[in-house]
């Protein structure tokens, strides 16, 4: 069965330090995976994905994620975390093999960045 | 300005009443999906339909009914039957869903809250 863990509900880092909001996955193939944001009452946002070749996909507003087949994990990291970088953050899988259109979510972390 | 809309924002039932979310995309998108955010528990499927006239129950369909008569449009009634109803509820589309490497877009969210 998909499953998809995000290990933190939250994280709290400094502005101007580098950040990482971590995510696991179990498939049984080759994961299709997401980051998406969420600010206060608001819909998802994407940011970026993995779906085949350089393990380091980047993102919109400077985020990058790094994909580690052999952690079967995904982080999202930014070099210098903003204020704004604030919010909900979430990340997805899709296995191409499950037979389903659906996307497993992860619980989400809350990230913070402190001025 | 293509997106997605849902209406209302802010939705307020009484015991024993159904009611009925919008979604409306202009994205020429085949699949669309509806579903629910609880605090701490991330994004949990209800319905997903890949093509007009056809939907598939998602993890926690009961309580909640579809209609895909539209392309563009994908409502989602609350039911009575549904027991505890009040959570934040998200539309999301995306198109080429048999390859399930595109990510989805949301609508900014309908949040219903039982009196």
């Amino acid at each position: 069965a998909q499953s998809v863990a995000q290990p933190e509900d939250q994280v709290n880092v400094a502005e101007g330090n580098p950040l990482t909001v971590k995510c696991t996955y179990s498939v049984s193939g080759n994961p299709y995976l997401f980051w998406y944001v969420q600010y206060p009452n608001r819909g998802l946002q994407f940011l970026l994905k993995y779906i085949t070749g350089d393990n380091l996909v980047k993102g919109s507003y400077g985020f990058e994620a790094e994909f580690n087949k052999s952690q079967t994990s995904f982080h999202l990291k930014k070099p210098s975390a903003l204020v704004s970088d604030s919010a909900l953050y979430f990340c997805a899988v899709r296995d191409p093999l499950s037979g389903t259109y659906k996307y497993i979510f992860g619980t989400g972390t809350r990230l913070k960045v402190l001025a | 300005d293509g997106g997605i809309t849902q209406s209302p924002k802010y939705l307020f039932r009484k015991e024993g009443q159904n009611v009925t979310l919008s979604c409306e995309q202009n994205l020429n998108h085949d699949a669309m999906y509806w579903y629910r955010q609880d605090p701490g528990q991330g994004l949990r499927l209800i319905y997903y339909s890949q093509i007009v006239n056809d939907f598939q129950k998602g993890d926690i369909a009961e309580g909640y009914s579809v209609s895909r008569e539209k392309k563009e449009s994908f409502p989602l009634t609350v039911t009575s039957a549904q027991k505890n109803p009040t959570a934040f509820y998200l539309c999301a589309s995306n198109d080429d869903p048999g390859q399930g490497y595109n990510e989805q877009f949301f609508g900014p969210g309908t949040r219903l809250t039982v009196l």
